[in-house]
């Protein structure tokens, strides 16, 4: 069972472009979650989403971010306008759901974007 | 959220026990413990993660206290592949971010 997929793996953008960042998730899984690590720092979430659904967007700055989890496909972090602070890596896990609400989050091994 | 306190940094011979501590005394009842741990700038890989019992799994065991309030990772034989930041997460059932702390940076010494 192939792991999390994220691509690129790295991805560098000059200020004002778009970055578009993919994951896969794990087959069989339908909670996918979005995180950032920015330079010496910890990581961070982002955002949570199930298929067609953003469940939790409580750590997406509000401009120039937008995460989607289609119907069919891998889920998309956008990034528009970007900018040198939005420089990280960018780390997307994925989870099966579980009844008793009780269940592991996979990561992916992560984006490095650079802005230039 | 329950906060979680962890020493910044242990240190731990090869071939012996790592035994890596998690203060979680504001701990609620549904809420579960997870360790994860990051090496070099990898993606967080998962290790285990438990409610009220003891777990056990192939890379760890996690050890719970009975008031809930603390718990200890153990990596039984630690490896020089065990060097990585560890994090003790505490997340409710009902909510599916993990909030990372600065965890505990483990040195594998051969």
């Amino acid at each position: 069972n192939a792991g999390v997929m994220q691509n690129p793996r790295h991805l560098v953008r000059r200020r004002g472009q778009e970055a578009r960042l993919r994951c896969s998730p794990m087959k069989g899984h339908s909670h996918v979650y979005w995180y950032r690590q920015l330079p010496e720092e910890g990581l961070k979430f982002m955002v949570y989403l199930q298929k067609e659904n953003i469940i939790d967007e409580s750590g997406m700055p509000k401009e120039r971010f937008s995460a989607e989890f289609p119907k069919e496909g891998p889920s998309i972090l956008r990034i528009q306008q970007v900018v040198r602070g939005d420089s990280a890596a960018y780390f997307c896990a994925s989870s099966p759901p579980r009844g008793d609400g009780s269940y592991e989050q996979y990561f992916g091994p992560g984006t490095r974007l650079t802005v230039t | 959220d329950a906060k979680t306190t962890q020493p910044t940094s242990m240190d731990c011979a090869e071939g012996r026990a790592a035994n890596l501590p998690c203060n979680h005394s504001t701990i609620s009842g549904n809420e579960y413990v997870y360790w994860y741990r990051q090496i070099h700038s990898q993606g967080p890989q998962y290790i285990i993660h438990g409610l009220k019992n003891n777990e056990t799994n192939e890379m760890a065991s996690l050890i719970i206290t009975e008031d809930r309030k603390s718990s200890t990772l153990i990596l039984p034989h630690a490896t020089l592949r065990d060097t990585a930041v560890y994090y003790c997460i505490v997340r409710p059932s009902n909510t599916g971010k993990l909030i990372f702390g600065q965890g505990t940076t483990l040195q594998v010494k051969p």
